[in-house]
């Protein structure tokens, strides 16, 4: 099956910095990424929809000028937290479209916020 | 709007039990699909099956069988003769069949299956 990458896999940072998650289609062409998070112990919620060369669309509730996303070529998008707080630490799961549907998720990309 | 129930939060058996993990959903499509993950303490998303909802065959691969209804609107997932390495998250998940943002996943909660030895 196709392979998605995400980087990092953890990370720790200070309440206030920025941090920036790539996820990768590493096997083939993805024109659809999805940005999902997962709380300890919930299930995943659908953060925003990412098309390769134009804005992304954010899901309801979900902060545009927080989460950034950007989807600059067919096989990496990146989301950047900005400011990260606390609350903001999270397990962040990309997703990328293949074909009809077919959908590959990376391994996830576990954010502490101290 | 789509919404995905798994009713059941935590499960427990024993080795060798079989296990049936519910799945039942809403939505207004007339065509999706359906899906099934499991998430081991990893925490990497792996797939399981995906079910076109015009195809209502019941499937087995190995340990593994699932049963779509939908007159009832369900798509239950069953382990038969479990495996301490099957202890996982399931989830049940469902999305539409066109257009960018349609192909987004909606998840239920997840049911946390523990296989004791």
């Amino acid at each position: 099956g196709a392979v998605v990458s995400q980087h990092p896999s953890r990370v720790i940072c200070k309440s206030g910095t920025s941090v920036k998650i790539e996820c990768r289609s590493l096997d083939f062409q993805a024109t659809t990424m999805f940005w999902y998070r997962q709380f300890p112990k919930q299930s995943l919620m659908l953060m925003a929809t990412s098309n390769e060369g134009s804005k992304a669309t954010y899901e309801q509730g979900v902060e545009k000028d927080k989460f950034l996303i950007n989807h600059a070529s067919l096989t990496l998008s990146t989301l950047t937290v900005t400011s990260a707080h606390p609350e903001d630490s999270s397990f962040y799961i990309c997703s990328a479209r293949a074909g009809w549907n077919e959908q590959f998720f990376g391994p996830g990309t576990r954010l502490t916020v101290l | 709007a789509q919404k995905v129930t798994q009713a059941q939060t935590e499960i427990s058996v024993v080795e060798k039990e079989d296990v049936t993990l519910d799945c039942v959903y809403e939505t207004r499509d007339t065509t999706y699909y359906l899906f099934w993950y499991k998430q081991p303490p990893s925490g990497e998303l792996v797939f399981l099956i995906r079910r076109n909802s015009f195809d209502e065959q019941n499937e087995i691969s190995g340990r593994y069988s699932w049963n779509f209804q939908k007159s009832t609107s369900s798509f239950n997932f069953t382990i038969t003769a479990s495996q301490v390495v099957d202890s996982a998250v399931y989830f049940c998940a469902l999305s539409g069949t066109s257009g960018g943002s349609n192909y987004k996943l909606t998840f239920g909660k997840g049911t946390l299956l523990t296989v004791n030895p």
